[in-house]
């Protein structure tokens, strides 16, 4: 099984912070990583797909990077809404799995 | 508008049964993979399984954990995606999220998830 580990596990940051998550597969998945935004309670929501695209409708201060087992989700200018949990996932092959996730919190 | 609906949660007893369904609309279902994604509680996320379209004869992929208990099933007339659960565990205990993927053998991710259905397996 391919096994997804997030940086870090959890921060805090202000509105207006640029915010970077770091994902890594162990080992190489091309570009079929994908990241979801979960806010308590709600069930996730597709943000990015192919390590860079951007789901339709999603703010583009949402990006991601990256390709083969490194992988960046940035947020430009962190807003009230953002604040939730972030996770990765492959789909190269299965089982798909997901990455522990990361928390932001307000500073 | 892409909708997923989940019904069928509740509680249930070790060892009990369980059926879920998903009715989606908004899209043609007949035409996508279908899976199911779990979360225990206060816990990360997890692939429960897969079953593919009519073009690829229905097959299904599941997760080591729940693999001989849990079947997957579509009915394309419906529009709707079920998972039949046997056997519970209490580690089976979570949110049932119902999420659309791709069309064909291309990797595709989780465009759209449904609202999630809780199962509770407990005595």
């Amino acid at each position: 099984d391919i096994q997804m580990t997030q940086s870090p596990s959890s921060l805090a940051a202000s509105v207006g912070d640029r915010v970077t998550i770091t994902c890594r597969a162990s080992q190489g998945i091309n570009n079929y990583l994908a990241w979801f935004q979960q806010k308590p309670g709600k069930a996730p929501k597709s943000l990015i797909y192919a390590a860079s695209s951007l789901q339709s409708g999603v703010p583009s201060k949402f990006s991601g990077s990256g390709s083969g087992t490194d992988f960046t989700l940035t947020i430009s200018s962190l807003q009230p809404e953002d604040f939730a949990t972030y996770y990765c996932q492959q789909y190269k092959s299965y089982p798909f799995t997901f990455g522990p996730g990361t928390k932001v919190d307000i500073k | 508008e892409v909708q997923l609906v989940e019904s069928g949660g509740g509680l249930v007893q070790p060892g009990g049964s369980l059926r879920l369904s998903c009715a989606a609309s908004g899209f043609t279902f007949s035409d996508h993979y279908m899976d199911w994604v779990r979360q225990a509680p206060g816990k990360g996320l997890e692939w429960v399984g897969r079953i593919r379209n009519k073009a690829n004869s229905y097959t299904t992929e599941y997760a080591a954990s729940v693999k001989g208990r849990f079947t997957i099933s579509r009915d394309d007339s419906k529009s709707s995606l079920y998972l039949q659960m046997n056997s519970l565990k209490t580690e089976d205990t979570a949110v049932y999220y119902c999420t659309r993927s791709g069309v064909d053998t291309t990797p595709y991710y989780f465009d759209y998830w449904g609202q999630g259905t809780l199962v509770t397996v407990s005595s």
